[in-house]
């Protein structure tokens, strides 16, 4: 089945303490992204990457890190959570961005204390 | 960055009425995509438009893609109670690789 997988789903954790979200496609798909959705505001894109090695900032890179070693795998690194990074987060896939279907994963609601 | 004007931010229906909701933007995109986000989900494309004036239907979902490239709209007709969720709009740019998205549109049926 294809599909797109993040974990964990749920995350609490505290200021501070470094966190990575994975996120995994398998469609062999070579655009992935990062968004996070805030009530009243819609998603917003935190990176993205067009393939292997190539990642570029979104609209609200601040506090976040990626990385793309393998095509499949897109990480979500936060290297200080601080409260203001509370949110639920979509890892996102598709063969290619214009016109291109983009497959979401389930999300993951974090909540930094 | 900078985000689509999307309206209304909600609405409340009986079943069986028709919905529409519009998205606006002050720059112009070449690609309007609809999205539909269920609870505890993540957004599901459903219906892509690519040129101005592109009108498109899904069984019971209509969008349009507006004539100045600035606006698209979404219409549901005879809603049912699967319906519900939230529904996003993006735009996109050639040349930009980033989809905007609109702050979506809450559905609730009333029963």
């Amino acid at each position: 089945e294809a599909q797109v997988t993040q974990n964990p789903r749920y995350l609490i954790t505290v200021t501070g303490k470094k966190l990575t979200v994975t996120c995994s496609q398998n469609m062999n798909h070579e655009y992935m992204s990062w968004y996070r959705q805030d009530p009243g505001l819609g998603l917003r894109q935190i990176y993205y990457s067009m393939n292997v090695e190539v990642t570029d900032k979104g609209d609200v890179p601040e506090g976040y890190k990626v990385s793309r070693k393998e095509k499949r795998n897109f990480p979500l690194i936060l290297e200080s959570p601080s409260p203001n990074q509370t949110s639920l987060y979509f890892c996102a896939s598709s063969l290619g961005l214009a016109g291109g279907t983009q497959y979401f994963g389930p999300g993951t609601r974090l909540t930094v204390l | 960055g900078q985000q689509l004007n999307q309206s209304p931010q909600s609405m409340f229906i009986q079943e069986g009425e028709d919905v529409s909701m519009n998205c606006t933007s002050s720059s112009i995109f070449n690609t309007w995509l609809w999205y539909k986000q269920d609870p505890g989900e993540g957004p599901v494309l459903l219906i892509a438009l690519y040129k101005a004036g592109e009108l498109t239907s899904n069984g019971r979902l209509t969008a349009q893609f507006g004539i100045t490239r600035k606006d698209s709209f979404l219409n549901i007709s005879a809603s049912i109670p699967s319906d519900v969720g939230i529904y996003f709009c993006a735009g996109l740019r050639f040349g930009n690789e980033k989809l905007t998205f609109g702050t979506g549109t809450r559905l609730t049926i009333i029963p």
